[in-house]
This record gives C-alpha cells, sequence and structure tokens, in this order.
C-alpha cells in the first residue's frame, strides 16, 4: 500500500484513553458523512458513515457524532491502542452527487 | 482493499513517456474512481467511471485520461508524464446501489523524473 507523508495536525494520545477528532465540512446541502483512516503505506480505509438524519452512529469502539447546525463531525475512539495510529479524514457528499469531498486529515498517534 | 488491486504498485519513469495505471476490482461495483494524493491537498478526483464506457472529469483531469471496456477494470493514462504528476494514485470504488460509501484500492506510487 502506499501513504504520502502529509504535514498534519497531530493528535498524540497515551494507550487506553479515549481520543477525538474533530472535522468541520463546508456544504450545508451535504447528507452523508464518512470517516476514514489511512495507515503508513496503505489506501484509506471505511471506518463508519453517518447520514444526516441522524446526530450520532456508533461502531466497534468508534462514534461518529453529526452537528448540522454548525456544520461538524467528530470521530470518537474509545480505549485507542496502537493499531488505531493513523491518519483519519472525513469525506462529505449529497446524495446523487457521484463526488466526495475529503478533508485534509489529523494525524494521530498512540504512545504506548 | 475490499477486492480492489491496482497495477504497478510502484514506477519510475521519465518525463514524456506515456504512463498507464491499472485498477481492477472483483466487487461488481458500477462506480469507480481515480484520486491522486499529494502533501497539503489530501485526495483529489481525477476522473471517475459510472459504468462501462461512461466516464466523467473531476477536479484535476487535466494531463489524464482514462478508458474503463470492463465492469472490473478502470485504466488512468498520462499521455506524456511530467513531474507535477509525481504522486500517489489511489483508485476507489462504489456500488451507490444503498450508501455513497467509496471503498480504497492500496494505491501506486508513481515518480516521474
Amino acid at each position: 500500500g502506499e501513504s504520502v507523508g502529509l504535514h498534519l495536525p497531530t493528535l498524540s494520545v497515551q494507550e487506553g484513553d479515549n481520543s477525538i477528532i474533530n472535522c468541520a465540512y463546508s456544504n450545508s446541502a451535504s447528507d452523508y458523512f464518512i470517516w476514514y483512516k489511512q495507515e503508513s503505506g496503505k489506501g484509506p480505509q471505511f471506518i463508519i458513515d453517518i447520514r444526516s438524519n441522524m446526530d450520532k452512529r456508533q461502531g466497534q469502539r468508534v462514534t461518529v457524532l453529526l452537528n448540522k447546525t454548525v456544520k461538524h463531525l467528530s470521530l470518537q475512539i474509545a480505549a485507542t491502542q496502537p493499531g488505531d495510529s493513523a491518519v483519519y479524514f472525513c469525506a462529505e457528499t449529497r446524495h446523487g452527487n457521484n463526488r466526495l469531498a475529503f478533508g485534509k486529515g489529523n494525524q494521530v498517534v498512540v504512545i504506548p | 482493499d475490499a477486492g480492489i488491486t491496482q497495477s504497478p504498485r510502484h514506477k519510475v519513469t521519465e518525463t514524456g513517456t506515456p504512463v498507464t495505471l491499472r485498477c481492477h476490482q472483483t466487487e461488481n461495483h458500477r462506480y469507480m474512481y481515480w484520486y491522486r494524493q499529494d502533501p497539503g491537498h489530501g485526495l483529489r478526483l481525477i476522473h471517475y467511471s459510472y459504468g462501462v464506457k461512461d466516464t466523467d472529469k473531476g477536479e484535476v483531469s487535466d494531463g489524464y485520461s482514462v478508458s474503463r471496456s470492463k465492469t472490473e477494470d478502470f485504466l488512468l493514462t498520462l499521455e506524456s508524464a511530467t513531474s507535477s504528476q509525481t504522486s500517489v494514485y489511489f483508485c476507489a470504488i462504489s456500488d451507490r446501489a444503498d450508501t455513497d460509501t467509496q471503498y480504497f484500492g492500496p494505491g501506486t506510487r508513481l515518480t516521474v523524473l
């Protein structure tokens, strides 16, 4: 796999703590949002998604929160593990649009 | 990587030479996409396809062409490679029957000297 060395905001988290990664989106018409994880040397990997008719959605150790009023999306990772070290970025789209708009991403570094 | 392969995985070429990157999927998804990823820019859409022989331009399509003769294959061609096309290229697929989620391949690192 491949990845790119990006100069990104970095969140350093102690192993076992919870992580919160934030994303501001720009298009108020967007109605579908996705979080991706990109590990070093790999392609982006789908983590979780949420539609605009929801405020919260939970997966395994991850929760996505959507605040449409302020156009803000967050990803919470519970009990962060070393394998969670990666770049995380959000994507938005409007159903029917063929394209996703991607955020620049946040680097998460888990400290053992 | 959701049944997506990309070839080659690494390529070094010289300015002015043609280059073709291949994306192959085994998911029978209708939509396929080509992105490039560069520092400071994130993922940018080059071209996408919404069916066999049906393609459209993305935001950074200049200098690139694509072809899709079969559902499973989507080719990206750089007719005459330039140093500004040095990048990591990702293919993605989407079914869009239910969601707009795109699934990505492992990427190709292309260096144009």
